[in-house]
């Protein structure tokens, strides 16, 4: 089936620093969501991306749909303590099932 | 808008009961709604997809009878965990789509932790 592999694995940051994450996958996908998980909670969705090369921020985030439709990134800029968490990327791949793929998340930590 | 809720946030229960726990689109008629399964430091893993008024769709691997869902209303489904086991703890997610016609974004409720002793 469809996979996400999302990378880094894992951060760890100094406050006030910008921070990259991406996914990749091997084939198409038709849309990529990013979310955030806090211990112990759901994922809040933080930014929604629907066409290849669209470029979308939410605040102090930027996530791209790739030009190829099988990657995106998320940059969170100037870093702070509440940034802290796991990132998943996650996606609707061919075949219109309305399932999401998730990759296997991103955990931040920021030093403050 | 976009708010789901879930109930219990957590449960204790011993082995061999079954347990429900409730998911709920509080502001908005959640199309199709899906049951997640996390593990610590792990991904989400999907068990099942349910559209009101239909049966549940379930991955592979996942037992249907372990693991029942009920979708009865648009904003309301429930997964009950029949004769829970040890091995069945772990933290369920739910999420709702179908937002203003937007099916392709999932909104997820808090969760609920599962422990069966």
């Amino acid at each position: 089936g469809q996979q996400l592999n999302q990378s880094p694995q894992s951060m760890f940051i100094q406050e006030g620093e910008d921070v990259s994450m991406n996914c990749t996958s091997s084939s198409i996908f038709n849309t990529w969501l990013w979310y955030k998980q806090d211990p112990g909670e759901g994922p809040v969705l933080l930014i929604a991306l629907y066409k290849a090369g669209e470029l979308t921020s939410n605040g102090r985030l930027t996530a791209q749909f790739g030009i190829t439709r099988k990657d995106s990134f998320l940059n969170i800029s100037a870093s702070i303590p509440s940034d802290v968490g796991i990132y998943f990327c996650a996606g609707h791949g061919s075949g219109n099932t309305g399932k999401l793929i998730f990759g296997q998340g991103t955990t931040l930590q920021v030093k403050p | 808008g976009a708010v789901v809720s879930q109930h219990p946030s957590w449960v204790i229960c011993k082995s061999g009961t079954s347990v429900k726990i409730e998911c709920r689109s509080l502001d908005f008629q959640a199309t199709t709604m899906f049951w997640y399964r996390q593990f610590p430091k792990q991904s989400l893993m999907l068990m099942a997809t349910s559209n009101e008024g239909s049966k549940a769709t379930y991955e592979q691997g996942v037992e249907k009878d372990k693991f029942l869902i009920n979708h009865a209303s648009l904003t309301l489904s429930t997964l009950t965990v029949t004769s829970a086991h040890p091995e069945d703890s772990s933290f369920y997610i739910c999420s709702a789509g179908g937002l203003a016609g937007i099916d392709n974004e999932q909104f997820f409720g808090p969760g609920t932790r599962l422990t069966v002793l």
